[in-house]
């Protein structure tokens, strides 16, 4: 198993261009999340999703588009880059959280399987 | 409100001693999930342990151990018999019941000194 891989794991851009990071899982995982890492400011999310085809915005979605056409990919694009989105991006998968029944329905079985990080400077 | 909260930017431990790192969480659910992750100078993040909001004891996992103080709302990370490979940044984080995001802390930089 490769577990979360992510492409690329460097890029520079210039300022208006636009690109593709791709985030592939082969864990069978139904969630997948897009994060961003600044100094100082942990882990912030940009985008999620709970299933193929299905994708919600985080907490800093602004500038960023994602899409979820396979179960096992999660595309996270940048339409016009600025130096604002220079950052280290992180793509993690998750088994789905149950909820049913009086079982707790969050367990270890929770836990986030992250990539390596992709890191992006926009000049 | 902050939903979860690392209030210590940087700690040192000396070598082979124990050292806590604080984490204090907010939420109105009573099933919730807490965790903690390290993320070492190469960036990767590593999960460490998992501390689930009906758990009756304090997870532990080898040398981590979680100090679970469900009334206080703390779920502070013990790392015992500090080693040099520790030294890195420590996140606490919480799911709670259905709900599919995950809340991350601003992180600890733990730095073990020989």
């Amino acid at each position: 198993n490769a577990g979360v891989t992510q492409t690329p794991k460097f890029r520079v851009l210039k300022t208006g261009q636009s690109m593709t990071l791709l985030c592939a899982q082969d864990m069978n995982h139904e969630y997948m999340y897009w994060y961003r890492q600044d100094p100082g400011m942990g882990l912030r999310l940009i985008h999620y999703s709970v299933g193929e085809g299905t994708t919600a915005k985080g907490e800093v979605p602004d500038g960023y588009n994602v899409s979820r056409l396979k179960k096992q990919n999660f595309l996270l694009g940048l339409e016009s880059a600025a130096p604002s989105q220079t950052s280290v991006y992180f793509c993690a998968s998750s088994y789905k959280a149950s909820g049913s029944g009086t079982r707790p329905p969050v367990s270890s079985y929770n836990e986030q399987f992250f990539g390596p990080g992709t890191r992006l400077t926009v000049l | 409100a902050q939903k979860i909260t690392q209030t210590q930017p940087g700690m040192f431990v000396q070598e082979k001693e124990a050292v806590t790192l604080d984490c204090t969480y907010d939420t109105s659910d009573p099933s919730y999930g807490l965790f903690w992750y390290k993320q070492p100078s190469s960036g990767e993040m590593i999960f460490l342990i998992y501390q689930g909001s009906y758990d009756q004891q304090n997870a532990t996992e080898g040398r981590y151990s979680l100090n679970f103080q469900k009334a206080r709302k703390s779920a502070n990370l013990v790392i015992s018999a500090s080693q040099l490979g520790d030294s890195a940044m420590y996140f606490c984080a919480m799911r709670e019941r259905g709900y599919q995001k995950v809340t991350f802390g601003t992180g600890t930089k733990l730095q073990v000194i020989p």
